[in-house]
């Protein structure tokens, strides 16, 4: 079993609509949580960080941690085109240590 | 905000060369550098981690005589692919930690696309 499991998609959603993503692990040490964004052929950008279980908001992105459920999403309301990218998450123990990370999940957003 | 540079940005070289990659913080310092491999639709990587003035960690399955890594300052790690064979062509993506912010930051420069024919 990999560490990190992320359908890699792709997902096509209508402008404007809600889009959901999810990853789960297997590694219960895991306690910092990650999404990234990355466009075509460029380096991955933080998008959101959690620490722990929880939800976290910002803007129009909200991530969300269940460690009981070894689950985390993504949430971005009133998507735009420019939110046409591919979504890595990526979890780590300690913070110090290496990021694991999912295959990353293509959004596009047709307008 | 913290920005990575990573240099070339693209290279293509004959099979048997060796290509040097080099990834700079510009405005942060950073201990510690990672080096990813991504392969078209696949997750990244990791190969490495790289900490200034201290051999580099290589990931399991990851040959360090072909990568070698040099992390000779604080804002400066260098990837050398030696020998370089068309199955290392690939995206190399490096990340720097920044030392004074959050243990959990990492951040990724734009990225090398190598091509090796």
């Amino acid at each position: 079993q990999k560490e990190v499991e992320q359908d890699p998609g792709p997902l096509s959603v209508p402008e404007g609509a809600i889009v959901s993503l999810n990853c789960t692990y297997s590694n219960s040490a895991f306690q910092y949580f990650m999404w990234y964004r990355q466009y075509s052929r460029k380096g991955p950008e933080l998008l959101m960080y959690t620490y722990s279980s929880g939800n976290k908001e910002d803007g129009r992105f909200t991530a969300q941690v269940d460690k009981s459920s070894k689950y985390i999403s993504l949430f971005i309301r009133d998507s735009q085109p420019s939110d046409s990218a591919t979504y890595l998450c990526a979890m780590s123990a300690n913070g110090n240590n290496r990021l694991a990370f999912g295959k990353g999940n293509q959004v596009v957003v047709i307008p | 905000g913290a920005v990575v540079s990573q240099h070339p940005s693209w290279v293509i070289c004959k099979s048997g060369t060796s290509v040097k990659i080099e990834c700079r913080s510009l405005d942060f310092q950073a201990t510690t550098m990672f080096w990813y491999r991504q392969f078209p639709k696949q997750s990244l990587m990791l190969m490495a981690t790289s900490n200034e003035g201290s051999k580099a960690t290589y990931e399991q399955g990851v040959e360090k005589d072909k990568f070698l890594i040099n992390h000779a300052s604080l804002t400066l790690s260098t990837l050398t692919v030696t020998s370089a064979h068309p199955e290392d062509s690939s995206f190399y993506i490096c990340s720097a930690r920044d030392l004074a912010g959050a243990n959990y930051e990492q951040y990724f420069g734009p990225g090398t696309r190598l091509t090796v024919t």
